[in-house]
């Protein structure tokens, strides 16, 4: 299986400062058709998770543009240009490249400082 | 716009079937190429996927969970399944059903709430 490493795993952040989350893949993640299939979740407490971020650098419909995907090959960034309190919650890569599994990161509990 | 609702028993005894059921509800399971998957979250932990199908009948499962996972879909109720069999303590966990979006490698784009399987005697 694919190993996604995340670092740092908990990230104290103050209101209205940038924030960045690192996640590395054990094997490149380009598909067989040129697409990386990295993608960042976000996971409020208590809540379900959703998607932010699909292959690498799309954000989904309603995805504030204060979050940003960027990286390739092996290693890849989700970044936040202002974090407010509303983004507090754990943040998780997954790669859907190498599959069967899909597998995802350790997560990133991002809070306010 | 798409939601899901997972149901099924909140505990389940050591050895026993767990059975989970997905509800759809503002679009069909069978239109369009979604593939239709599971996932789980043990109490502190991260998300595991578990396995995804199409309404066609094609599944893919963890290799972990190979042995004792069935999903299944009825298009006639919009749901669709998991069978989990011989469970464990280690099964624990919440359990999210979720829409695959096109394409699959970018993952799970419509999430269910969860639901909790306490695995206990």
């Amino acid at each position: 299986d694919v190993v996604m490493t995340q670092s740092p795993l908990s990230l104290p952040v103050a209101l209205g400062q940038p924030a960045s989350i690192s996640c590395r893949s054990s094997q490149g993640l380009v598909y067989i058709d040129g697409n990386t299939y990295l993608n960042w979740f976000q996971q409020r407490p208590g809540q379900s998770p959703r998607r932010l971020i699909y292959q690498v650098s799309n954000r989904d419909s309603g995805v504030p543009d204060r979050f940003s995907g960027s990286g390739s090959g092996t290693d890849f960034t989700l970044k936040i240009s202002r974090v407010e309190a509303e983004d507090v919650g754990v943040y998780y890569c997954m790669q859907g490249t190498h599959w069967p599994p899909y597998t995802f990161g350790q997560g990133t509990k991002l809070e306010i400082k | 716009q798409v939601q899901l609702q997972e149901s099924g028993p909140g505990l389940v005894k050591p050895s026993q079937t767990l059975s989970l059921t997905c509800t759809v509800s503002g679009g069909s399971i069978s239109s369009g190429s979604y593939y239709w998957s599971w996932i789980r979250q043990p109490a502190g932990k991260t998300l595991e996927w578990i396995g995804r199908m199409f309404t066609s009948g094609s599944t893919s499962y963890h290799p972990s969970f190979k042995s004792r996972v069935t999903m299944s879909a009825d298009t006639s109720k919009n749901h669709f399944s998991l069978t989990l069999t011989s469970v464990t303590a280690a099964d624990t966990a919440i359990y999210y059903c979720a829409r695959v979006g096109s394409p699959p490698g970018a993952g799970m784009d419509v999430w269910g709430q969860g639901t909790t399987v306490t695995v206990s005697s």
